[in-house]
């Protein structure tokens, strides 16, 4: 089985400029979650969608936004670029939820390697 | 929302010794808890998680333990070997299918 696959890996923009990020998960899980990880940070999450659904989202200004297509593929996208946003992005992708009550994730996260987005 | 404090932020241990990183979280909603182990240059990898009907998991020389009345976790691993230097991180699993992460801990294992 194909692991979850990140494109780019690796990507300089200039402040101002706008990025998009792709994730494909691995076959047959439908929730895919995207986290910023930068040292120090440890992992935020940015935010998760479920069947084309944005289940959650995390505290990021408006300038990060995302979607999932109806093959689970999602993208990621930032505008305005910043220096603070250089950061690795992980994207994530879990089994069927079990649908367990009260909507708590039970299944295990697969990440994938990462885009590694530098802003000069 | 919730909030996951990890501590300590760095370890380091000789090896053969004991290890113990401690998380502790806010909401009291939260019932899954995994751990996540980040090898230099790697992606994360769940090494271990726990549910809260569940006090102590043991998965040969890693175990976690969950106290939910003082919302605190810990992982433990005993004889560290140099392959386990990584960053081990903690999450809680809230509300709304988020996982929140600690900060991580760089775990140092000195041959």
């Amino acid at each position: 089985k194909a692991g979850v696959t990140q494109t780019p890996r690796y990507l300089i923009k200039t402040r101002g400029q706008q990025v998009t990020l792709s994730c494909s998960p691995i076959s047959g899980h439908r929730s895919v979650s995207w986290y910023q990880q930068t040292p120090g940070q440890g992992l935020q999450f940015l935010f998760e969608y479920f069947s084309e659904t944005q289940r959650n989202k995390g505290n990021f200004p408006g300038r990060f936004s995302g979607r999932q297509f109806s093959n689970s593929r999602s993208e990621m996208n930032v505008s305005t670029l910043e220096l603070g946003d250089s950061a690795l992005y992980l994207c994530a992708s879990s089994s069927p939820d079990l649908g367990l009550a009260g909507g708590v994730r039970t299944g295990e996260l697969f990440f994938g390697e990462g885009s590694r987005l530098t802003v000069l | 929302g919730e909030n996951v404090e990890q501590h300590p932020s760095t370890l380091s241990v000789q090896e053969g010794d004991s290890a113990v990183i401690k998380c502790t979280y806010s909401d009291s909603a939260s019932n899954y808890f995994p751990w996540y182990k980040q090898e230099l240059g790697k992606r994360p990898q769940l090494i271990i998680d726990i549910r809260s009907n569940v006090g102590e998991k043991k998965d040969q020389r890693i175990a976690v333990t969950l106290n939910k009345t003082a919302k605190h976790f810990s992982l433990h691993i005993t004889e560290t070997q140099p392959e386990d230097s990584a960053v081990y991180f903690c999450a809680a699993g809230g509300s709304n299918y988020k996982l929140t992460f600690g900060k991580g801990t760089l775990l140092t294992v000195n041959p």
